[in-house]
């Protein structure tokens, strides 16, 4: 059965560098997101991608968050500079089609030190 | 505004019982509504989705109805199995957005 596949499953970084997130959607969608989730907090949007570019972001999807699909397989969010604030749960999910079944990853832990 | 409420926030039964949990939210004007399970530190399992023309979704021993005009949903899970034990989360597209809205979720407890 087809999956989202997310690389690396736990990341350690100092505050201040730069970390990567990698995903890997559903081959054959078209939309694709990134979610995160604080400890004990909900799980909240962060930005859609769809046909190349950002189709939508929250408001916690600042100037230090970026997302790119290098390659027409991967699916990237970076974070240009971290702060502690910025640990949480990692979410990359994907859709077919808008406002359809979305699938997700099993999330990246990010720990910012 | 969507915003999605779950009750219980915690639940704790034995093994063997049907339980209901349930998701109300405040627009009604959905497209659909997804329930997730979650492990603990792990991802996001797509259990259910529902159809805004749909009562209801079976899957199993799980089956989750939906109520639009008294915006509500209901996730039944029949005779309960310790594997059961997850939070369980309720996910709603936002109206004329691509966003997902999420509940804070029921923790399921199934005890042996």
């Amino acid at each position: 059965e087809p999956e989202v596949t997310q690389t690396p499953s736990h990341q350690v970084t100092q505050m201040g560098q730069e970390v990567i997130l990698r995903c890997v959607p559903i081959s054959n969608h078209l939309y694709f997101y990134w979610y995160r989730q604080i400890l004990g907090q909900k799980v909240e949007f962060l930005v859609s991608f769809y046909n190349n570019e950002i189709s939508e972001k929250s408001e916690i999807f600042d100037d230090q968050f970026s997302v790119e699909r290098p390659d027409g397989s991967n699916f990237t969010l970076k974070i240009r500079s971290t702060k502690l604030e910025d640990s949480a749960m990692y979410f990359c999910a994907s859709s077919g089609w808008l406002n359809t079944e979305a699938f997700f990853g099993q999330g990246t832990r990010l720990t910012v030190v | 505004k969507q915003e999605v409420t779950q009750i219980p926030a915690a639940l704790s039964v034995p093994e063997g019982e049907n339980l209901v949990l349930n998701c109300s939210f405040t627009d009604s004007a959905i497209y659909n509504l997804q329930w997730f399970r979650q492990d603990p530190g792990k991802g996001l399992t797509s259990l259910l989705l529902i159809q805004s023309s749909q009562r209801e979704q079976t899957s199993g021993r799980l089956n989750a109805s939906l109520d639009k005009s008294s915006g509500r949903s209901t996730l039944y899970i029949a005779a309960s199995q310790p594997g059961d034990s997850a939070t369980y989360l309720c996910v709603i597209p936002k109206g004329g957005s691509e966003k997902l809205v999420f509940g804070k979720g029921t923790k399921l407890t199934v005890n042996p």
